[in-house]
Order: C-alpha cells, then sequence, then structure tokens
C-alpha cells in the first residue's frame, strides 16, 4: 500500500564503494526526484525524470548517476562514495498537468545513508 | 532567481498558536505548499494555496497569502506536542516543474 518506498532505509558503507538505492511509486505519477537533505535538514533536488526522461539535472557530481526503468521506477548509483556523500536521500513523485500539481509532491520515508 | 526564505526555529508552549512565516521572491508562483517532516521521517504534505486564494482554513490550520508582499504564513491553533517538527514552505512557478524549498522551520512545542 506504500506509495512511494524507497529501500534500503538504512545504508553504511566505507569509502570508495559504490552503492545504489531503489525507488518505486505506485501512484501512477508521470515525474520522479531525487532530492538530497543534509545534516542541517537543508533539502536540495538531484535529478528529476518524467516518463522516463531525465527534465532536472542539478549541479550534482557525475559520480551520482539516475536511472528510470520505467516511469514507476527511479533509482540512483553512486560511485566512489565520499564522506560528504553521507545524508539522507529522499525519492518523490507528482503528477504533473494542469490541475494536478496542486497535491505537491508525494515523499519516500528516505535512505540514511552513512559513509565511513 | 526564485528563492524561499522561512526562519529556522520557533518554540511555542502547548496549547498556544504557531505562527510559521515564509517569503518567496517568484512573483509568477500558482501553488504555495505547507510540508511536515517528523523526526526520522519524509516530508508530508500538509496544506497548499492556490496563489488567487488569499487564506485557506483546514481545521487547526490557517495559511494566509499575501501576494502584493509576497508572504505566507501557517498558523497553527491549539499547538500539541504531535506538531513539534519541521515545517517546509515551498512554491511551484507558472513554468517550472520543480518546487523551490524553503530551509525548514523548526517547530519545538514545549509541555
Amino acid at each position: 500500500d506504500t506509495a512511494v518506498s524507497q529501500t534500503p532505509k538504512y545504508l553504511v558503507t566505507q569509502m570508495g564503494n559504490d552503492k545504489s538505492i531503489k525507488c518505486e511509486q505506485n501512484l501512477g505519477h508521470d515525474t520522479m526526484y531525487w532530492y538530497k537533505q543534509d545534516s542541517k535538514k537543508f533539502l536540495k533536488i538531484m535529478f528529476s525524470y518524467n516518463n522516463k526522461e531525465l527534465i532536472i539535472n542539478e549541479t550534482v557530481p557525475n559520480r551520482f548517476s539516475p536511472k528510470s526503468p520505467d516511469k514507476a521506477h527511479l533509482n540512483l548509483h553512486i560511485n566512489s562514495l565520499e564522506l560528504g556523500d553521507s545524508a539522507v536521500y529522499f525519492c518523490a513523485s507528482s503528477q504533473d498537468g494542469q490541475g494536478e500539481f496542486l497535491r505537491g509532491y508525494t515523499f519516500g520515508s528516505g535512505t540514511r545513508l552513512t559513509v565511513v | 532567481g526564485e528563492d524561499v526564505e522561512q526562519s529556522l526555529f520557533l518554540s511555542v508552549r502547548e496549547g498556544d498558536s504557531s505562527v510559521i512565516n515564509c517569503t518567496y521572491t517568484d512573483s509568477s508562483s500558482t501553488y504555495l505548499y505547507w510540508y511536515k517532516q517528523e523526526p526520522g521521517a519524509g516530508l508530508q504534505l500538509l496544506t497548499y494555496i492556490f496563489s488567487n486564494m488569499d487564506m485557506k482554513q483546514d481545521q487547526r490550520l490557517t495559511v494566509l497569502l499575501n501576494k502584493k508582499d509576497k508572504h505566507l504564513s501557517l498558523r497553527i491553533a491549539d499547538t500539541q506536542t504531535g506538531d513539534s517538527a519541521i515545517y517546509f514552505c515551498a512554491e511551484k512557478g507558472g513554468n517550472n516543474r520543480k518546487l523551490i524549498w524553503g530551509l525548514g522551520t523548526s517547530l519545538a512545542v514545549n509541555p
């Protein structure tokens, strides 16, 4: 029944490793997002996909690569993890279109990534 | 560029009203939102307002929008300890596909 689900919920890994976070939404939304929330709780958008097409690509190191196999899934792969990548990563989805956007975004519960 | 500003902290006593303020710069905003984030959880849409409205009430929540001053506020009546959370203001411009977020106001409710 979960609308936007992310896995894993917690991820602890060593510097230099490569890891992936997965996101799935069952709301039928056509747009999905990745956000990073740092230790001060500041939210920063990283990427957005609309119907599998990349539409927002903020200034993010190219070690971060999103992949959207279909409009219900958006994964985030991170290469060569660094200490500064430690944060909570949120997936979200929305339905674009006149009158639809009033519902805003639906967020997943987050993936807490700790790089040691 | 577009910007959304909020004060970072607010502390109130249980039973009092809380007012969280937000200012934004985008004059083409179409929708404005308040999201709530409880500790260890994701963000949850609390309420929203269209830019052509100046007030919206939903139970204990009252949203006021002053479009001329680009000022949005969220009033929580009879604040409870369960209202302790971070409240994010966000706006969507007419041509933007992304929301512009404030930094969040951390509300502490003291018994």
